[in-house]
């Protein structure tokens, strides 16, 4: 079964400082890639997606990220973030060769910008 | 705002009792997920509709069904709550029910007492 990997549970940074979040993937083969956002009492929001082509994706709000196939890792980057940008962040994963739609979620980063 | 509606936004009930959310999809939108929210088991896929077809099952409990409408609105029966069926329950929606971008509501928060 597929699986997601996000080894930042909680980042603290200061405005103005670059992001960069982790996410790993166990599935091999053939994926969609996703970054959702979820600001505080709110539903969660894309940020960005890889289905296929270039590899370094541009999102909303500035954000990006760059699919390393070789390394099954799909980071998500922003080289100045806000204090707006404190929000939980989630990478989700879906197989097209084992046909499942349905998005394989990470456990979440909660970042945190200070003033 | 994502197009996908979700009633109630917040639910209090108590244990063994059996309570219903109801999803409606973005507009042209014919599939259906259902994610559970918790903070020990983090968002996990439930189940997928699609025109009204059971299409995918995830981690769903026996106690929890699902159904979708002639007019695509979907609903998460969820029966004999226990303490642990405390969460989010989140909506999505998809054009086709393939691999394209998945579309959240704001969730049913539910608490049982």
């Amino acid at each position: 079964a597929q699986s997601v990997s996000q080894h930042n549970h909680h980042v603290i940074l200061s405005e103005a400082a670059s992001l960069e979040l982790g996410c790993n993937y166990s599935y091999g083969g053939t994926v969609n890639l996703f970054w959702y956002v979820q600001y505080p009492g709110q539903h969660l929001q894309l940020l960005l997606k890889y289905f296929s082509g270039d590899p370094l994706v541009k999102g909303i709000k500035g954000f990006e990220a760059e699919f390393i196939k070789s390394k099954f890792s799909f980071n998500l980057r922003k080289p100045s973030v806000q204090w707006s940008d404190t929000a939980e962040y989630f990478c989700a994963v879906s197989s097209m060769d084992t046909g499942r739609r349905a998005l394989t979620f990470g456990s979440g980063t909660r970042l945190q910008v200070q003033p | 705002d994502s197009g996908v509606t979700q009633t109630p936004k917040h639910l209090i009930t108590a244990t063994g009792q059996r309570v219903t959310l109801r999803c409606s999809p973005r507009s042209g939108d014919l599939s259906v997920y259902w994610y559970q929210q918790s903070l020990d088991q983090g968002l996990q896929f439930l189940i997928q509709y699609y025109n009204g077809e059971e299409r995918a099952k995830g981690n769903i409990l026996e106690r929890f069904s699902a159904q979708q409408f002639p007019d695509l609105h979907s609903e998460l029966n969820l029966s004999s709550l226990e303490l642990g069926d405390s969460a989010l329950y989140f909506c999505a929606s998809s054009a086709s029910g393939g691999f394209e971008t998945q579309y959240f509501g704001p969730g049913t928060r539910l608490l049982v007492l």
